[in-house]
Order: structure tokens, then C-alpha cells, then sequence
């Protein structure tokens, strides 16, 4: 069954560093979603993104955050200079189309130190 | 705005115990409810969804009804084996939007 990957499974940086979590969404889906989840908090939408473009996005979702399909298979999530607050599981999702179900990934967990 | 709350648990019940796991919603309209589980080490899986009132879902032996009158989507499910320890999130999406909101997450641990 296709699923959805994510690499790294864990990263460690130092604050202010550049991180850029992969994602590699199901082979045929159109949309594109990241999530994060801080420890012990809910799970928040941060971006949609769909036909090169971001589609929605919340007010987590700054400037140092930006998402990218730099090829037709791999969707990225940078944060440009991380803070402690961005530790948290990172989990990118995909669907077809805007109304239906979203996959997810197994996340990414980061750890700003 | 919308939300999702369900009780966090742990959840700790022996293997063939039934299980419910409560959910309730606050929402303008009428959005579509998930339920998608995450076993350890693993993404968040879809386990089952309700897209109108009175829609019953079900996968694996787990069901939720969408109850509007009440904006309730409990799982249920009648005999948990060890297997399905894992952490249960309740969540909706309205049509034309795509902001999934979830709950906290109920983790669940059934023991032999």
C-alpha cells in the first residue's frame, strides 16, 4: 500500500540553524500538508500547498518557515533560523484532491537545542 | 474557532475489554470527523470517518456515530486486544477547507 515517508526520522540542531525536513507524499496525490505536534500539545496544521503554491497556511506558519517540491517527488519543510519553541514532531500528510482524506507520514522529531 | 476535545488519557484496559474513548466537537457547520491512529514508532493512520449526521464509521472492529444533536463522535470498540495499543486522535475538516483539527490524542494500553 503507498504510503507517505518523511526523513529525517529525528534531527538535533543548535538554535538559529537552517533544518529542512523531507517528505516524500504518495506517488499520485496533489496536495500537501505539513503538521507539527509540540510534546504533550495537539497536532496544528501549518501549511497546505498544491500546484506550486501555498493554498493555506496558519499564523504558526511565518516568515521562517517556507515549503517547497523541488522535484516531482520530495516536499520539504525549511525553517530558516530555529528557535527552542520549533522542537516538536513534524508530520507531512498528502491527499488527492482538497476534500479528501489526508495520509500522513510518520514524522519527523526535532530537537533545537 | 473549531476544536476537538476527547479525554487524554492513558487508557489502560485488559485484552477483551471493551473499549469508548469520548469525543466531542465544536463547530459552525457541519464538518466531516475522523478518527486516525498512531502506533507506536509510526504515522498517523486513518482508522475511520463520518461525513454527515447519523453516519456510522467502522475499520477493524472500531465504530464512531456522527451525532450532530449532541456533536459527539465516540469510538467504540467491543473487545480491544493488545494490538490496538496505540494513541487514538479524533479530528474534522470542513469541506472546501483544509486545516485538519485534532484532538489532544487518547493513548491506549491494553495488557494480557
Amino acid at each position: 500500500e503507498p504510503e507517505v515517508t518523511q526523513t529525517p526520522s529525528h534531527q538535533v540542531t543548535q538554535m538559529g540553524q537552517e533544518v529542512i525536513l523531507r517528505c516524500v507524499p504518495i506517488s499520485n496525490h496533489l496536495y500537501f500538508y505539513w503538521y507539527r505536534q509540540i510534546l504533550g500539545q495537539k497536532v496544528e496544521f501549518l501549511v497546505s500547498f498544491y500546484n506550486n503554491e501555498i493554498s493555506e497556511k496558519s499564523e504558526i506558519f511565518d516568515d521562517q518557515f517556507s515549503v517547497e517540491r523541488p522535484d516531482g517527488s520530495n516536499f520539504t519543510l525549511k525553517i530558516r533560523s530555529t528557535k527552542l519553541e520549533d522542537s516538536a514532531m513534524y508530520f507531512c500528510a498528502s491527499s488527492t484532491d482538497r476534500e479528501e482524506t489526508q495520509y500522513f507520514g510518520p514524522g519527523t522529531r526535532l530537537l533545537v537545542l | 474557532g473549531d476544536s476537538v476535545t476527547q479525554m487524554e488519557g492513558p487508557v489502560t484496559l485488559s485484552e477483551e475489554a471493551f473499549l469508548t474513548i469520548n469525543c466531542t466537537y465544536t463547530a459552525t457547520g457541519y464538518p466531516s470527523l475522523f478518527w486516525y491512529v498512531q502506533y507506536p514508532g509510526e504515522g498517523l493512520q486513518l482508522l475511520l470517518k463520518a461525513t454527515k449526521a447519523d453516519d456510522k464509521g467502522s475499520n477493524k472492529g472500531f465504530e464512531a456515530t456522527y451525532r450532530k444533536e449532541t456533536t459527539s463522535f465516540h469510538l467504540e470498540k467491543g473487545s480491544v486486544q493488545v494490538s490496538d495499543s496505540a494513541v487514538y486522535f479524533c479530528a474534522l475538516v470542513y469541506g472546501g477547507y483544509q486545516k485538519v483539527t485534532f484532538g489532544i490524542g487518547t493513548k491506549l494500553q491494553v495488557i494480557p
